[in-house]
């Protein structure tokens, strides 16, 4: 069975400090990974991916794949009251038609 | 003007009734899909689509169906909707011939009540 899993919060942290996301997934042939951020309401929106161990950074954003403990993580730094929302892994499977499965979200919420 | 938009972004409906989610997209791409989101549950595929003629079952089609009506096109029906398909409909695209790593990008979302 194919499972990403999220703690699914509330996560808070004030304003200006490290938010720490986490995502764990249970398939090995999984091959790429995505985070997107969703707005109540609103649709996803694409943060930023990885497919590669280690870190890849987007402005304020972190994205850190550890395959071999399958795990993929996201951090906010700096992070700001407009961050709160809910932020979703998907996981990129090639024998599931590439198709992606998502984690049910963790709520981010970002205290002035 | 949206790269990707769904008709009607509202819908209140009777048990029963038969109903039609639309799609449409602008970006040129191969592969289409429909989720529902449910409140703790994230986004679960439905139907995808990698081209006109190839449609596929996702995790929960049941009481569901779709056409793909054309590359930019594809529709969602409910042909006798019930209270537990009360959702948010996301479709999505994506253009699929960079391996994994290209992202999904949806549409503004169909909030569909079914009472």
């Amino acid at each position: 069975q194919k499972e990403v899993e999220q703690n699914s919060g509330p996560l808070s942290v004030p304003e200006g400090a490290i938010a720490s996301l986490n995502c764990t997934y249970s398939d090995r042939g999984s091959q790429s990974f995505f985070w997107y951020r969703q707005y109540s309401g609103k649709s996803p929106e694409l943060i930023m991916f990885i497919y590669s161990n280690g870190d890849k950074e987007d402005g304020r954003f972190t994205a850190q794949l550890n395959k071999a403990s399958q795990y993929v993580s996201l951090l906010i730094r700096d992070s700001q009251p407009s961050d709160s929302a809910t932020y979703l892994c998907a996981v990129n499977l090639a024998d599931y038609g590439q198709n992606f499965v998502f984690g049910p979200g963790t709520r981010l919420s970002v205290l002035p | 003007d949206a790269d990707v938009t769904q008709t009607p972004r509202n819908r209140i409906t009777k048990t029963g009734k038969r109903i039609m989610l639309e799609c449409s997209q602008t970006k040129g791409h191969d592969r289409m899909y429909w989720y529902r989101q449910d409140p703790g549950l994230g986004l679960r595929l439905i139907y995808y689509s990698f081209d006109v003629k190839d449609i596929n079952k996702g995790e929960i089609s049941d009481g569901y169906s779709v056409s793909r009506q054309a590359q930019a096109k594809f529709s969602l029906s409910l042909e006798s909707a019930i209270p537990n398909q009360t959702a948010l409909y996301f479709c999505a695209t994506r253009r699929g011939r960079n391996g994994g790593t290209d992202t999904q990008y949806f549409g503004p979302g169909t909030r569909l009540t079914v009472l």
